[in-house]
């Protein structure tokens, strides 16, 4: 079975441009997470989504983060515009009740600002 | 304050010695799950065992062993006979059953093993 997918996997931006980030959870799992690892902060949760709902946005840093899932198989996680402490990797991960809430993580998109 | 708690930060070990990795974590609820998860040099982060609050029987997979300790409100990790494929960071994580699936991750523990 397929896992949680993230695209792209690396991408390097200069400040100011648009970044969107783009993951697949896996079929039939009702929840959707993303994550942003950094040195400093270490995991932190940005947002979820259940059942394609919003549920908990407040650990999204600002107004330029804005993530949406417009339907069960995919989300997006925009940063416009893009500054250098933007710098993380980026994780989406996928979940379901049934499962015993085990998170399944997406393989990281590594994002890098200049 | 923090739901869960991996004081050691950073563990070196010379390989074939056993490691534990320790983990304590903090609810009220009667019903929670408890995870760990392995992130390797290349960065995945990957799902290793979850255990249910009602369920406190120890486990073992290969050289990797849980011990799950309500009492204590300890879920400890050891890795006998450690390998260099080992080195990672590990983390430990917990889900209450009525936060909606919101998860609670440590700040991890970066695990070097030595050959």
């Amino acid at each position: 079975d397929a896992g949680v997918i993230q695209s792209p996997r690396h991408e390097v931006t200069e400040m100011g441009q648009e970044v969107t980030l783009r993951c697949k959870p896996i079929s039939g799992h009702d929840y959707l997470f993303w994550y942003r690892q950094t040195m400093m902060r270490g995991l932190e949760l940005l947002i979820y989504f259940n059942n394609n709902v919003p549920i908990d946005d407040s650990g999204m840093p600002e107004d330029r983060f804005s993530a949406k899932m417009p339907n069960a198989s995919f989300s997006t996680l925009k940063i416009q515009p893009s500054e250098p402490r933007d710098s993380a990797v980026y994780f989406c991960a996928s979940s379901s009740r049934t499962e015993g809430n085990t998170i399944y993580f997406g393989e990281g998109s590594w994002l890098t600002v200049v | 304050a923090q739901k869960v708690t991996q004081a050691q930060t950073e563990i070196s070990v010379v390989e074939k010695e056993d490691v534990t990795l320790d983990c304590v974590y903090e609810t009220r609820d009667t019903t929670y799950y408890l995870f760990w998860y392995k992130q390797p040099p290349s960065g995945e982060l990957v799902f290793l065992i979850r255990r249910n609050s009602f369920d406190e029987q120890n486990e073992i997979s290969g050289r990797y062993s849980w011990n799950f300790q309500k009492s204590t409100s300890s879920f400890n990790f050891t890795i006998t006979a450690s390998q260099v494929v080992d080195s990672a960071v590990y983390f430990c994580a917990l889900s209450e059953d009525n936060t909606g699936n919101q998860f609670y991750f440590g700040t991890g523990t970066s695990l070097t093993v030595i050959p």
